[in-house]
């Protein structure tokens, strides 16, 4: 089955540095890459959806500048948050789509102190 | 637009009994699937049904089934000889097949109690 993964699966920062997230296609190309957030016992709350080779499309109230995403090839695309502050705290899970089906990375706990 | 909505926040059941999980959605689509995501204390994303709008047949996958009752907009989860690998978090959703974006609903907390 297609299988998508998230790197690192927990990374602790301080506040007002930068961290990048990664999340790979493993065994398949995927055109579109989704960014989602979670908080405890919460629905995912879709960020952004990411296309290779293009700017990625946010949705409303997510800050573009603070929250950047990079889809450089059919197998990669990167989250990072830039200047992070304690509220940006969440579990951030990735998707990539292969035709109709989307298929969920494991996602990345992130802690700012 | 798409809309999804699950009411029960907590939801728990006997192990081996059965339990349905409800979930009501709004679409604006014409072409599109609704779906029950598990997500378990991993928090990894799985899939356990999924079902073609266009489809009168209830989708059926081993002890998990859905009666979707397309006129009344609701897409409930039947979860039959529950196990205790099935306590998780469940979420409703939908999707386009014109567009990759998912909706997903507040999600259902199943407790299953040996």
């Amino acid at each position: 089955g297609a299988v998508v993964s998230q790197h690192p699966s927990w990374v602790i920062c301080k506040s007002g540095t930068s961290v990048k997230i990664e999340c790979r296609s493993l065994d398949f190309q995927a055109t579109t890459m989704f960014w989602y957030r979670q908080f405890p016992k919460q629905s995912l709350m879709l960020m952004a959806t990411s296309n290779e080779g293009s700017k990625a499309t946010y949705e409303q109230g997510v800050e573009k500048d603070k929250f950047l995403i990079n889809h450089a090839s059919l197998t990669l695309s990167t989250l990072t948050v830039t200047s992070a502050h304690p509220e940006d705290s969440s579990f951030y899970i990735c998707s990539a789509s292969l035709g109709s089906e989307q298929y969920f990375g494991p996602g990345t706990r992130l802690t700012v102190t | 637009a798409q809309t999804v909505t699950q009411s029960q926040p907590e939801m728990s059941v006997q192990e081996a009994e059965t339990v349905t999980l409800s979930c009501t959605y709004d679409t604006s689509e014409s072409d599109y699937y609704l779906f029950w995501y598990k997500q378990p204390p991993s928090r990894q994303m799985i899939l356990v049904i999924r079902q073609e709008a266009y489809k009168q047949q209830n989708a059926t996958e081993n002890r998990f089934s859905v009666n979707f009752q397309k006129a009344a907009k609701s897409f409930s989860l039947k979860i039959s000889d529950s196990q205790l690998g099935d306590a998780a978090m469940y979420f409703c959703g939908s999707g386009g097949t014109s567009y990759g974006k998912l909706t997903f609903g507040q999600g259902t907390i199943l407790t299953v109690h040996p």
